[in-house]
């Protein structure tokens, strides 16, 4: 049971590239969920996926796309990677139906984009 | 709009001494809330969490938290602070019925001295 698993760990871009982060959980959950943080900023919700097929905007959502591909995997992508965009990006699952309201995270994806 | 406010970007405490991190949240409806630590190069990983019942909480680690209606705030406590305490916390806070999403505070860095 490997948890929430990230891919890449680091990643450095340069400005106007694109890439994609991927995400897949193991343990059967409807919620999955991208967060950046920065320093001082805390963690700023994304995107999320309440279900398989479904993703909602979160605080943060511009310059940014995802894919919800199954119930296993949430993919986060940048078009058009931009300075402002270098952060620490953090996937997390949940399932609601438990009520017990805890989110899994991922070890996290550090970015740099020059 | 909900928020949540950690008093302190940086505390610092000598080992063996009380911890107190403070965490106050705006909001007119009982929230449930949520300590989360997390450690260098790590994602974040729950220490523990207030949704009915008990006003206090106890976590892992000897952390305890305390919610306390009347001042709107939930702080985080251990009596004796250790070295591996070290770490960055966060608070959050979540409204949903079935829906986890949460909102996290911009976090405090605990530092142990020795």
């Amino acid at each position: 049971n490997a948890g929430v698993t990230q891919t890449p760990k680091f990643q450095v871009l340069k400005t106007g590239q694109s890439m994609t982060l991927q995400c897949a959980q193991d343990m059967n959950h409807n919620s999955m969920y991208w967060y950046r943080q920065d320093p001082g900023m805390g963690l700023r919700l994304i995107y999320y996926s309440a279900s398989e097929g479904t993703t909602d905007k979160g605080e943060v959502p511009n310059g940014y796309n995802v894919s919800r591909l199954n119930k296993r995997e949430f993919s986060l992508r940048l078009e058009s990677a931009a300075p402002s965009q270098t952060s620490v990006y953090f996937c997390a699952s949940s399932e609601p139906t438990l009520g017990t309201f805890k989110q899994y995270f991922g070890p996290g994806t550090r970015l740099l984009v020059l | 709009a909900q928020s949540v406010t950690q008093l302190g970007s940086h505390v610092s405490v000598s080992e063996g001494a009380l911890v107190l991190l403070r965490c106050n949240y705006s909001s007119s409806v009982p929230p449930y809330l949520f300590w989360y630590v997390q450690y260098p190069n790590q994602g974040l990983q729950l220490l523990l969490k207030y949704t009915t019942g008990a006003t206090l909480v106890k976590g892992i680690n000897g952390f305890e938290a305390e919610f306390k209606k009347s001042e709107t705030s939930f702080h985080l406590t251990k009596p004796s602070a250790h070295m591996s305490d070290a770490a960055e916390y966060f608070c959050a806070v979540s409204y949903a019925d079935r829906d986890d999403k949460i909102i996290f505070g911009k976090g405090t860095r605990l530092h142990i001295l020795p």
